[in-house]
């Protein structure tokens, strides 16, 4: 199984840009979880979906984010617009319910 | 949500055990304990959960005390791959909109050679 798999790796990108994060799951997965890690605020839950539903989205900063999972084997997050205070690690994880989950080697964002 | 307290680091030798301690005292009858781990420049990795029997698998060993108000994890002979940040996590196993892992600080170990 090639894992959980998100893409870009990297994105840089302009103030006021829509920025768009992407990802794979684990085949066989339901559950998919959507995280963010900065240095100040350390590794936090954005959202998560279960059944390819959103279950919480609590985490969710503002209304500039969204999060779609319009099948069981994609899930996008969008920023639009961007902002500079958005650069941060994005991490998406998947598991089979709510057992242990496996993340992505996640998505390095920044906005200048 | 139930907290856990971790030191923020801790020091091990090359080969020796490392045994790296949890408080959660305010931990609920349904709160699984979970440890995550994360590498340098990578996502986090499960490494072992328990409710309250110790458990044991390939990677670590999870000890929970008989009043569930703290856990330690054991890594056996520990490796200079084992540096990392470890987390200690309550997840709440009723599922649903209860479920969430809310990381914290964690304890970043550093294994010297």
């Amino acid at each position: 199984d090639a894992g959980v798999i998100q893409s870009p790796r990297h994105e840089v990108t302009e103030m006021g840009q829509e920025v768009t994060l992407r990802c794979k799951p684990i085949s066989g997965h339901n559950s998919l979880f959507w995280y963010r890690q900065t240095m100040m605020r350390g590794l936090e839950l954005l959202i998560y979906f279960n059944n390819n539903v959103p279950i919480d989205d609590s985490g969710m900063p503002e209304d500039r984010f969204s999060a779609k999972m319009p099948n069981a084997s994609f899930s996008t997050l969008k920023i639009q617009p961007s902002e500079p205070r958005d650069s941060a690690v994005y991490f998406c994880a998947s598991s089979w319910d709510y057992n242990e989950q496996f993340f992505g080697p996640g998505t390095r964002l920044t906005v200048l | 949500d139930a907290k856990t307290t971790q030191p923020n680091s801790m020091e091990s030798n090359e080969e020796e055990p490392v045994h790296l301690p949890c408080n959660h005292s305010t931990i609920s009858g349904t709160d699984y304990i979970h440890w995550y781990r994360q590498l340098p420049s990578q996502g986090p990795e499960y490494v072992i959960h328990g409710l309250t029997s110790n458990v044991n698998n390939r990677m670590a060993s999870l000890a929970i005390a008989e009043d569930r108000k703290s856990s330690t994890l054991i890594l056996h002979r520990a490796t200079l791959r084992d540096a990392a940040v470890y987390y200690c996590i309550l997840r709440d196993g009723r599922g649903g909109s209860n479920y969430k892992l809310t990381f914290g600080k964690g304890t970043l170990l550093t294994v010297n050679p």
